[in-house]
């Protein structure tokens, strides 16, 4: 089963409008956390956002916010006011394990939404 | 700060050769290298992870002596494409995390193989 799934291939948003990337996820641990990734075509991975499972409150980083609906299995990401600079690959990804210790577990990423925002 | 960088940044190569990418943490030390490979419109798949000083952990399915990768100081972790075929050909990317930032990864700006 997939760990990590993105059931969006591609997205259209025009510029200043808001746009919702869907990410669902699998596992069976109590404790884990979420990624976001924006790729640019350039290749680099850009870390946007993280939720913990434990954490209460949706995560926010500027523009971006994380719709977490944990009893779903959800966590979306919601870029408000989308800009042209915002077309790229979006990455969903989970990390498994405990967050307190300080060993680090793995990333499992998603497929991947390809974001357009047109002018 | 948190900056890793790759070497090169891409490559062509021969059918038969070897390449070799580095990975650098420049800013903090690695206790953990992790290496991906992006095939073209997919997303990334973990080759292995590797701490410092230790044999490094290949995933499923990924051939150790094919890909060698060594973890040999807290800022550089090298992977090595020996006997490369065009099936090798891909975007390869490094990230690095630290003890004391066990949550967050950071990447590598990728490096891009093309074997002919």
């Amino acid at each position: 089963a997939q760990k990590i799934t993105q059931t969006q291939p591609g997205m259209f948003v025009q510029e200043k409008e808001a746009v919702t990337l869907d990410c669902t996820y699998d596992t069976s641990d109590q404790s884990y956390g979420l990624f976001w990734y924006k790729q640019p075509s350039s290749g680099e991975m850009i870390f946007l956002i993280y939720q913990g499972s434990y954490d209460e409150q949706n995560a926010t980083e500027g523009r971006y916010s994380l719709n977490f609906q944990k009893a779903r299995k959800s966590a979306n990401l919601v870029i408000s006011a989308s800009q042209l600079g915002d077309s790229a690959m979006y990455f969903c990804a989970m990390r498994e394990g405990l967050q307190g210790n300080t060993g680090f577990q793995k990333l499992v990423f998603g497929t991947g939404t390809r974001l357009l925002v047109s002018p | 700060g948190a900056v890793v960088s790759q070497h090169p940044s891409w490559v062509i190569c021969k059918s038969g050769t070897s390449v070799k990418i580095e990975c650098r943490s420049l800013d903090f030390q690695a206790t953990t290298m992790f290496w991906y490979r992006q095939f073209p419109k997919q997303s990334l798949m973990l080759m292995a992870t590797s701490n410092e000083g230790s044999k490094a952990t290949y995933e499923q399915g990924v051939e150790k002596d094919k890909f060698l990768i060594n973890h040999a100081s807290l800022t550089l972790s090298t992977l090595t494409v020996t006997s490369a075929h065009p099936e090798d050909s891909s975007f390869y990317i490094c990230s690095a995390t630290s003890s004391g930032r066990a949550r967050e990864q950071f990447f590598g700006p990728g490096t891009r193989l093309t074997v002919l």
